[in-house]
């Protein structure tokens, strides 16, 4: 059981938008960074979000992430058949002195 | 460009160790910039950390593996190396190796984000 909890599954329609949520607490979110991943299935993750809300290069304007106490939320607009994918949070969790994941999201872009 | 490549036997017994190696390209392991580390993923599970390394040889590793778990570094070879001992079937999984930002400061240490991974290694445990 992940000590970052995400929805299992979130779905919409090509060109909607769609926001997927982590929840965590005061040790781990709530004092730290979220960084989140894209990962294809049968690939490795790709860092999309970093620092709560910033972009790697090459990485479009339609993927955007914030944070709100005890929680993060990764935005995803414009969506594309080319989107399906796991999406996972991440952060430090300083009481554990540990990296941290959700259980991880699969988007379904109907 | 760096880049990330794992390798090392796909089939472990369990109680056996499990030994991997992560090569290092495009830059070199004794940058400033990075810790050195190890995420798996079980079959149609989420990420779990195992551990991370820095040039030096200092680690940082997950708790709940931490009794069973080396981590080493050859700079030489420019690449990093994992050992888990004592394994049991439900730690088939995909084993990645990436590289991390850190932030170290004069009140907290803390591992950053993961960027790039390697394409990761299957190791299965057989029982």
């Amino acid at each position: 059981q992940s000590v970052l909890t995400q929805p299992p599954s979130v779905s919409a329609a090509p060109g909607q938008k769609v926001t997927i949520s982590c929840s965590g607490s005061s040790s781990n979110i709530g004092n730290n960074y979220v960084y989140w991943y894209q990962q294809v299935p049968g690939t490795a993750p790709k860092l999309l979000i970093y620092d709560n809300n910033r972009r790697p290069s090459g990485i479009p304007d339609r993927f955007s992430g914030s944070k709100s106490g005890t929680s993060a939320t990764l935005g995803i607009t414009g969506l594309q058949t080319g989107d399906e994918a796991d999406y996972h949070c991440g952060t430090w969790d300083s009481s554990l002195s540990a990296v941290i994941f959700g259980g991880g999201t699969k988007l379904t872009v109907l | 460009q760096l880049q990330l490549q794992e390798s090392g036997p796909g089939l472990v017994k369990a109680s056996e160790t499990l030994s991997l190696t992560c090569t290092v390209s495009g830059g070199s392991i004794i940058s400033t910039s990075y810790y050195w580390g190890w995420i798996r993923q079980s079959p149609g599970k989420g990420l779990e950390w195992i551990g991370s390394i820095y040039h030096s040889g200092a680690t940082h590793y997950n708790p709940s593996l931490k009794s069973r778990v080396a981590i080493s570094v050859d700079t030489s070879k420019n690449l990093f190396s994992l050992k888990l001992r004592s394994v049991t079937a439900t730690e088939t999984a995909v084993y990645f190796c990436g590289a991390s930002r850190y932030y170290d400061t004069l009140t907290a240490f803390y591992l950053a984000w993961f960027d790039p991974w390697g394409q990761g290694t299957l190791v299965t445990v057989s029982s």
